[in-house]
């Protein structure tokens, strides 16, 4: 199968800087990719659609201010965190898909913001 | 617009015993369904899918599920429950690649 990599893996910043988040589509490219969000003991929910080339698309209630997604290429696509707060302490997954029939998963990044 | 509802946030089962997590879903067009599975602090791993084709689809670590259209489910069975299968499992609907709509998730404890 298809294999989409994230970096870090897990991450401790402190309030008020930013991070950056890599989503990698390794042996594919991805024109399109997805954002995703959990909270503990919950479900993932969908941030954006990253778009290569292209602004990304947010899901209502997200601020593209503070989630900031670029696209700039077919196997990369970054979140960044701005001015990160505790409660963006959370999950974040990525997505992309090589065919029509399935989606392949990063393996996550565990934000902690302190 | 397509939606998955999973019932039962929580199952428990006896290890040996039958596993059977339930998924309902609504969609506007012929859907693709997938299982997935999540442990601790990791991503998502793809258990089965079905896209066209036979209803009943096999999956990994002896796990299947069947797609029944006039009832729009998609439950996923195991005949026989492993400690190891103790994990978080998401049904999904979507037509990639557009966006996936997951259900909440339900979480599967296996009991010694």
């Amino acid at each position: 199968g298809a294999v989409v990599s994230q970096h870090p893996s897990w991450v401790i910043c402190k309030s008020g800087t930013s991070v950056k988040i890599e989503c990698r589509s390794l042996d594919f490219q991805a024109t399109t990719m997805f954002w995703y969000r959990q909270f503990p003991k919950q479900s993932l929910m969908l941030m954006a659609t990253s778009n290569e080339g292209s602004k990304a698309t947010y899901e209502q209630g997200v601020e593209k201010d503070k989630f900031l997604i670029n696209h700039a290429s077919l196997t990369l696509s970054t979140l960044t965190v701005t001015s990160a707060h505790p409660e963006d302490s959370s999950f974040y997954i990525c997505s992309a898909s090589p065919w029509d029939t399935e989606a392949f998963f990063g393996q996550g990044t565990r934000l902690t913001v302190v | 617009a397509q939606s998955v509802t999973q019932l039962g946030s929580h199952v428990s089962v006896s290890e040996g015993a039958l596993v059977l997590l339930r998924c309902n879903y609504s969609s506007s067009v012929p859907p693709y369904l997938f299982w997935y599975v999540q442990y601790p602090n990791q991503g998502l791993q793809l258990l089965l899918k079905y896209t066209t084709g036979a209803t009943l689809v096999k999956g990994i670590n002896g796990f299947e599920a069947e797609f029944k259209k006039s009832e729009t489910s998609f439950h996923l069975t195991k005949p026989s429950a492993h400690m190891s299968d103790a994990a978080e499992y998401f049904c999904a609907v979507s037509k990639p690649p557009d966006k996936i709509i997951f259900g909440k998730g339900t979480r599967l404890h296996i009991l010694p």
